[in-house]
């Protein structure tokens, strides 16, 4: 089993939608949780931490189940300009961050 | 801020040559790290540093150096170049403190062993 699993996708939405993704972490000692956007080619860029209260940055809201393992992202009102892969991500400890392979989004006209 | 730099962008060696994989940062942060990223493998990590002198090894160590004498830079050693070692390398930095602080990541170097 991997560390951190992602559904693949693609998503495919059109603009205007609101998509969620989840993602699935099995080190029950985590301790800090994120969510990285990759643009195709391109580095992975933070996108948020995410809190166990949840927490929410605009049109992205973030939250994370300690007990069941599992971390969402909620986009609201997608933009054609979200699409990308979102790569959910576990720090397991001591510098150690745990990637999940990504899951891809495409946001149509 | 430059952020995180890396150099160089992209590079083909042949199987057996070794080559020098440049990161610097001018952030101050004492955290650094080497991620490989393969197609539907994710990042993985394969050298760290949480520190000037102080560098631990990752999942996937084998096959490359690191070292740290300075803070700003964190370079990664090819020693002998395969072409399982294809792939894409980020270099991320963080500052210390809670954990929840972000890696910062640098372009990435392409390399592509023939």
């Amino acid at each position: 089993r991997k560390e951190v699993e992602q559904d693949p996708g693609p998503f495919n939405v059109p603009e205007g939608a609101t998509v969620a993704f989840n993602c699935t972490y099995s080190n029950s000692a985590s301790q800090s949780f994120f969510w990285y956007r990759q643009d195709c080619r391109k580095e992975p860029k933070l996108l948020m931490s995410v809190y166990s209260s949840g927490n929410e940055d605009g049109r992205f809201t973030a939250q994370l189940n300690r007990a069941s393992q599992y971390i969402s992202l909620l986009i609201r009102d997608s933009k054609l300009s979200d699409s990308a892969t979102y790569l959910c991500v576990v720090n397991t400890g001591f510098q150690k961050l745990v990637f999940g392979t990504g899951t891809r989004l495409l946001v149509s006209p | 801020n430059a952020g995180v730099t890396q150099t160089p962008k992209f590079q083909v060696l042949k199987t057996g040559q070794s080559m020098t994989l440049q990161c610097a940062q001018d952030m101050n942060h004492e955290y650094m790290s080497w991620y490989r990223q393969d197609p539907g493998m994710g990042l993985r990590l394969i050298h760290y540093s949480v520190g000037a002198g102080i560098t631990d090894q990752g999942e996937v160590p084998n096959g490359y150096n690191v070292s740290r004498s300075t803070t700003e830079d964190f370079p990664l050693r090819l020693l002998s170049a395969a072409p399982s070692q294809t792939s894409v390398y980020f270099c991320a930095s963080r500052r210390t403190g809670v954990s929840n602080y972000g890696y910062t990541f640098g372009s990435g170097t392409r390399l592509t062993v023939v």
